[in-house]
């Protein structure tokens, strides 16, 4: 079956524009979760949603926001954008909330901010 | 959640077995021991999960001790593919989804 499904892959924004980013689940996953990647700061947790509902939220500013829709898929969102929001953002899906449940990745949507 | 350490990298040769190690010192008793491994800036790709037991898959062997105190990735037969930065990380319901990735270890194969 098809993996998480990350969409655009790359993308150039210019400093205080916004930008929305989408990932589409495997099929059957109710749970995304978010996670930005940059070389200083490594793999950072972002946000989960599971039923449309943000579940847990890490450590970002208002202006990185997210949401779930009724069939799963994911948006994030990012307003004003900053040079220090160039990263690689990426995507993991799983099944339920549970711990005993694989996460599978996305390929990621690489963000560079001008 | 329990924090994991690695250490920065490692060598191995292919064809060999590549042995990570991952200290999980303060992890609790519902807490899963999860591997995942990154190439060259794609998603990072699951490897293998587990609890308590020893666990294997096609791809890889996960040790973890008694105490589960701390885990080995066993890579049996490891090939130039293997080149990856390798993350350890702990998950527990129902905050699984927020994992936290550490720095993970560099395992360079060589020819």
């Amino acid at each position: 079956k098809a993996g998480v499904t990350q969409t655009p892959r790359y993308l150039i924004k210019t400093r205080g524009q916004q930008v929305t980013l989408s990932c589409s689940p495997i099929s059957g996953h109710r749970s995304v979760s978010w996670y930005q990647q940059t070389p200083g700061q490594g793999l950072q947790f972002l946000f989960e949603y599971f039923s449309e509902t943000q579940r847990n939220k890490g450590n970002f500013p208002g202006r990185f926001s997210g949401r779930q829709f009724s069939n799963s898929r994911s948006e994030m969102n990012v307003s004003t954008l900053e040079l220090g929001d160039s990263a690689l953002y990426l995507c993991a899906s799983s099944l339920n909330l549970g711990a005993n449940t694989e996460a599978f990745f996305g390929q990621g949507t690489r963000l560079t901010v001008v | 959640d329990a924090k994991t350490t690695q250490p920065p990298s490692m060598d191995c040769a292919e064809g060999r077995a590549a042995n990570l190690p991952c200290n999980h010192s303060t992890i609790s008793g519902n807490e899963y021991v999860y591997w995942y491994r990154q190439i060259h800036s794609q998603g990072p790709q699951y490897i293998i999960h587990g609890l308590k037991n020893n666990e294997t898959n096609e791809m890889a062997s996960l040790i973890i001790t008694e105490d589960r105190k701390s885990s080995t990735l066993i890579l049996p037969h490891a090939t130039l593919r293997d080149t990856a930065v390798y993350y350890c990380i702990v998950r527990v319901a129902p905050n699984a989804g927020k994992s936290t990735f550490g720095d993970g270890t560099t395992l360079t194969v060589k020819p």
